[in-house]
């Protein structure tokens, strides 16, 4: 398996626009995290799903930012309007099981100028 | 929620001595204790787990060790090397329930030839 894959790697865009994050999990794990990275706050959890379903979003910092898992292959994390502050580096980890050992994708780089 | 301290914040030792870095929980109910190494530019990578039905556990050059009772435990590298030069992240979860894991800020390790 080639692991956790995100795209795209860098995203540089303007305040106010809409920014769209993609995650494909490893294969026949059930749990996908989204993290947030930034020196202040180090790894924060955003949300995350188990089959698809979204568990827990209390995470999520304004409802600018929202999270869908259509199925279990792909996962998107939406920033819209997006401001300075968003810019961080989002992380995609998927799990076999919840709470167990979770992989991590390369992460997306965001800069909101 | 779980809320995980790590300490210190920056580590730096010589090539060949050992470095420790400690984290502490707070949710008596966590089970789950792994340890990642983050390179520049690239997502968190596992490098060793502890539950908490064990108290010590050994991989080559690194171990964790576990007080459940002082709900602490700590990450012990010997021998340090120039390439073990990274972030290291400690985290907690439930594996059980099926919780997300919830981790330390991190603790910048730098080694020096």
């Amino acid at each position: 398996d080639a692991g956790v894959i995100q795209s795209p790697r860098h995203e540089v865009t303007e305040m106010g626009q809409e920014v769209t994050l993609r995650c494909k999990p490893i294969s026949g794990h059930d749990y996908l995290f989204w993290y947030r990275q930034t020196m202040m706050r180090g790894l924060e959890l955003l949300i995350y799903f188990n089959n698809n379903v979204p568990i827990d979003d209390s995470g999520m910092p304004e409802d600018r930012f929202s999270a869908k898992m259509p199925n279990a292959s792909f996962s998107t994390l939406k920033i819209q309007p997006s401001e300075p502050r968003d810019s961080a580096v989002y992380f995609c980890a998927s799990s076999l099981l919840g709470g167990g050992p979770a992989f991590f994708g390369q992460g997306t780089r965001l800069t909101v100028v | 929620g779980e809320n995980v301290e790590q300490h210190p914040s920056t580590l730096s030792v010589q090539e060949g001595d050992s470095a420790v870095i400690k984290c502490t929980y707070s949710d008596s109910a966590s089970n789950y204790f792994p340890w990642y190494k983050q390179e520049l530019g690239k997502g968190p990578q596992l490098i060793i787990d502890i539950r908490s039905n064990v108290g010590e556990k050994k991989d080559q050059r690194i171990a964790v060790t576990l007080n459940k009772t002082a709900k602490h435990f700590s990450l012990h590298i010997t021998e340090t090397q120039p390439e073990d030069s990274a972030v290291y992240f400690c985290a907690a979860s439930k594996a059980q329930a099926g919780t997300a894991l919830i981790f330390g800020k991190g603790t910048t390790l730098s080694v020096s030839s």
